[in-house]
């Protein structure tokens, strides 16, 4: 699998837009990419993910670049409840062989009042 | 049910017996994802369910760690022959299988080894 590359820490204040950055310059054209995120003492949620297309569901937008190179995970108005490490995954679609993600270190985003 | 359901949330055991710890995936989720996440560490993968395919266990530390999926539902995770190093939390997760959606986590089992 792809590996990303993500920055071990960043605040935001709130309220704020939180721009979250993911390197995974090695993604391959069957990848796909996931953001999960895991606050402290709870199993990991899902947020987001997306082929090439810019996706938006009701908790984040996620913006890929056009060379799918790198990725931005953004929570438009940043909240307390967001503080957490977010992980920014490729996982490749194989129909119905799934597959397991593989989680690297994240980024711990610390929202700040 | 509505999410993934993980038992026992808490297990203190001495070193040297052996655990099972359960996981109740949503109903049709065909994929179930065992991992274990140590204090301050990352998730690490443990061992995969696809419907009736066999497990990909390439994850499991050791051969004290085993994993059954009975009727493509629930599942139990054992550790035999505790060690201290074995203390984490284990978080099952669920998915369809198909197509490109999401885990959904249960919220683990914190497992202390004393």
């Amino acid at each position: 699998d792809a590996k990303t590359t993500q920055p071990p820490s960043m605040d935001c204040a709130e309220g704020r837009a939180a721009n979250l950055p993911c390197n995974h310059s090695t993604i391959s054209g069957n990848e796909y990419v996931y953001w999960y995120r895991q606050i402290h003492s709870q199993g990991p949620q899902y947020i987001i993910h997306g082929l090439k297309n810019n996706e938006t569901n009701e908790m984040a937008s996620l913006i890929i670049t056009e060379d799918r190179k790198s990725s931005t995970l953004i929570l438009p108005h940043a909240t307390l409840r967001d503080t957490a490490v977010y992980y920014c995954i490729v996982r490749p679609f194989r129909g119905n062989a799934g597959n397991m993600l593989t989680f690297g270190g994240g980024t711990r985003l610390m929202v700040k009042p | 049910g509505a999410g993934v359901s993980q038992s026992p949330s808490n297990k203190v055991t001495e070193k040297g017996k052996d655990v099972e710890l359960r996981c109740d995936p949503i109903s049709g989720h065909t994929a179930l994802y065992w991992y274990r996440q140590s204090l301050g560490q990352g998730l690490e993968f443990l061992i995969y369910f696809q419907g009736n395919s066999a497990p990909d266990k390439s994850g499991l530390p050791s051969d004290r760690f085993s994993a059954e999926r009975t009727g493509g539902s629930v599942s139990t995770l054992t550790i035999q022959r505790t060690q201290q190093e074995d203390s984490a939390v284990y978080l099952c997760a669920s998915s369809l299988g198909q197509g490109t959606g999401g885990y959904t986590f249960g919220s683990g089992t914190r497992l202390t080894v004393v």
